[in-house]
């Protein structure tokens, strides 16, 4: 299995909803990502988990909240989002066979956020 | 930042032409990265070239890497309509597995 899955593909979401994005993967990777993306802009990295713990957190407002349950399932907890939240939100995992060097990262096809 | 830059932004040429895209960055790299990606799906990775690697092909793809200018081009050879997407160079620093994407160019290749 070569495949990263996200559910659901497209959520819209009140103010003041609680949801929360899934991102599975069954290819023995140990690192997992969450990344934002805007319409017409690059990926932006949010958080890393390398062996099931949180590595990096680029500064992310706390109304996003990652976990990562077990090595092939990690969740992006969402709560009171503003509508600038909007966005195309992707996980991503690698292998990290070389913790020195960054990997070749595998994406999942996305889930389509609108926040109203 | 590290952030690469992509020139050019978009590109447009007819099927059978080839297409070039450039990457600059700022920083030493450990790898630079390149990923496609299809309108509003999921990036897909097309090649990876180390540091110490001056040049890289895959199929209908040429990779080379300039560390003393800090740039990096991709050369997609015999363009088909299937190839139009959006293609970003992705850099990675040593000692971590964090990735940075530039901006991106939106590649339209014309049946």
């Amino acid at each position: 299995d070569t495949e990263v899955t996200q559910t659901p593909k497209h959520l819209v979401m009140g103010m003041t909803n609680k949801k929360s994005l899934k991102c599975e993967q069954h290819m023995g990777h140990r690192a997992m990502y969450w990344y934002k993306q805007k319409a017409k802009k690059p990926p932006e990295l949010m958080f890393v988990y390398s062996y099931e713990k949180l590595s990096i957190n680029e500064s992310v407002p706390s109304r996003f909240s990652p976990e990562c349950p077990n090595s092939s399932l990690l969740n992006l907890h969402l709560h009171a989002l503003q509508p600038e939240d909007s966005a195309l939100y992707l996980c991503a995992s690698s292998l990290l066979s070389r913790p020195e060097a960054p990997d070749t990262q595998y994406f999942g096809p996305g889930t389509r956020l609108t926040v109203l | 930042s590290q952030q690469g830059e992509e020139d050019p932004q978009a590109l447009s040429i007819q099927e059978g032409e080839n297409a070039t895209m450039n990457c600059s960055y700022k920083t030493s790299i450990n790898n630079l990265q390149w990923y496609r990606q299809n309108s509003g799906r999921g990036l897909v990775h097309l090649i990876l070239i180390r540091s110490n690697e001056r040049e890289k092909h895959s199929g209908r793809l040429r990779v080379t890497l300039d560390t003393s200018k800090k740039s990096s081009s991709l050369l997609i050879t015999a363009s088909r309509a299937a190839d139009t997407a959006s293609y970003f160079c992705a850099t990675g620093r040593s000692g971590g597995f964090k990735t940075i994407f530039g901006a991106g160019t939106r590649l339209f290749v014309k049946a």
